[in-house]
């Protein structure tokens, strides 16, 4: 089991440009969360979704942020334009359906916008 | 309104000493409940786990945890402390099994020598 996987694990972009962060869950689990850690807000929850269908969106920031899954082995955040304030560490998580699974974190995409 | 709350920002404890770290929350009804802990510059890796039963719960690494009903807490436990356990510990609570982890701040633990 590779575990959760993101990738770049490092992004550094300008100011206004397009950046796109991508993730591959773990095979089967059929739920995907995007988190975004600062020192300031802590970890919050940007969207999730469950069987590639969003379910809850209501933490992504603004209409810079967009999520898509387009399938079950793939999702993908991306922020366009990208502003300093969005620097942060990116973490996507997965999770198997029912009682008794844990939520597992991927290493993170450490995000600087300047 | 849910939340969780990590009482203790920063902990400092000597190595081999034990070690006890609280969480409280505020949910409806029993919630499913964690502990994750994360090294600098890594992820998150799960400590533990609550869904029912037990209300003892054991992890990896010697921790382990109790839910108090209660109390509505969830409070992480070691009974001696080595040097790598230094590192930022998360409690995070989910209201069911088809919803997202809400984390709190965090707490941050120094071992010394």
């Amino acid at each position: 089991d590779a575990g959760v996987i993101q990738s770049p694990r490092h992004e550094v972009t300008e100011m206004g440009q397009e950046v796109t962060l991508r993730c591959k869950p773990i095979s089967g689990h059929d739920y995907l969360f995007w988190y975004r850690q600062t020192m300031m807000r802590g970890l919050e929850l940007l969207i999730y979704f469950n069987n590639n269908v969003p379910i809850d969106d209501s933490g992504m920031p603004e209409d810079r942020f967009s999520a898509k899954m387009p399938n079950a082995s793939f999702s993908t955040l991306k922020i366009q334009p990208s502003e300093p304030r969005d620097s942060a560490v990116y973490f996507c998580a997965s999770r198997g359906d029912g009682t008794g699974y844990g939520y597992t974190f991927g290493s993170g995409t450490r995000l600087t916008v300047v | 309104a849910q939340s969780v709350t990590q009482p203790d920002i920063h902990i400092t404890v000597s190595e081999g000493a034990s070690l006890e770290l609280r969480c409280n929350y505020s949910y409806g009804a029993t919630p499913y409940l964690f502990w994750y802990v994360q090294s600098p510059g890594q992820g998150l890796q799960l400590l533990l786990k609550y869904f029912s039963g037990d209300t003892l719960v054991q992890g990896i690494k010697g921790f382990e945890a109790e839910f108090k009903r209660s109390q509505s807490s969830f409070n992480l436990r070691k009974p001696s402390v080595h040097w790598s356990d230094a590192a930022e510990y998360f409690c995070a609570v989910a209201p069911g099994s088809g919803y997202a982890l809400n984390f709190g701040k965090g707490t941050s633990l120094l071992v010394t020598p």
